[in-house]
């Protein structure tokens, strides 16, 4: 299975600052097609996950556009520009060329 | 509204056996790919089956080959799980997701939590 880490696992933030998380995989995630199949998901406490990101960079309808993802081949990133209160929560990437679909372990976002 | 809306869990002994059942509504289900996601303290976030629009194509994570089977009803909007042979390290909330586009799962349901103990 592909192996997805990310860092750091606990983000402490300050509102108005920007964040970023990085995700790592052991394989590179551009598929035969063409495309990198890598998305990011939100999961604030006590909800389920909420997607904001996949194929990379693209953004999901109603995600602020404080939101951004970056990267290829194996080295992925999501930047917040602006943190806000409501973007506290546990961030996961993960890849889905191969199957079974693979998670990273988790970024927890709190405020400082 | 889009939704996905599971049930059928609870607490169950090891060994014995659970369906989940998952209702859609808001898009086009007969259409879509889905898949049965859970997550546990101890393993984090799972993909444990997924199935194709028909019904007809089924895959499964190792850990659960033999034991789960993913199945579906099209007329009902449903997506099932049935799960045997339940071990401790079932035990985990499970999501109903829907699947497009290479597993970039972009509807989650609530979620059912299962827990194996004895």
């Amino acid at each position: 299975d592909v192996v997805m880490t990310q860092s750091p696992l606990s983000l402490p933030v300050t509102l108005g600052q920007p964040a970023s998380i990085s995700c790592r995989s052991n394989q590179g995630l551009i598929h035969s097609d063409g495309n990198t199949y890598l998305s990011w998901f939100q999961q604030r406490p006590g909800q389920s996950p909420r997607r904001l990101i996949y194929r990379v960079s693209n953004r999901d309808s109603g995600v602020p556009d404080r939101f951004s993802g970056s990267g290829s081949g194996t080295d992925f990133t999501l930047k917040i520009s602006r943190v806000e209160a409501e973007d506290v929560g546990v961030y996961y990437c993960m890849q889905g060329r191969d199957w079974p679909p693979t998670f990273g372990p988790g970024t927890k976002v709190d405020m400082k | 509204e889009v939704q996905l809306v599971e049930s059928g869990g609870g607490l169950v002994q090891p060994g014995g056996s659970l369906r989940l059942s998952c209702v859609a509504s808001g898009f086009s289900f007969s259409h879509s790919w889905m898949s049965w996601v859970r997550q546990s303290p101890e393993k984090g976030l799972e993909c444990v089956a997924n199935l194709t629009p028909d019904g007809s194509g089924k895959f499964y994570v190792d850990s659960v080959k033999g034991r789960f089977t993913i199945s579906r009803d099209n007329a009902k909007n449903s997506l099932f799980l049935q799960m045997n042979s339940l071990r401790s390290e079932d035990t985990a909330v499970y999501y109903c997701v829907r699947d497009p586009d290479y597993h970039a799962f972009d509807i989650w349901g609530l979620g059912a939590m299962v827990t194996v103990s004895s």
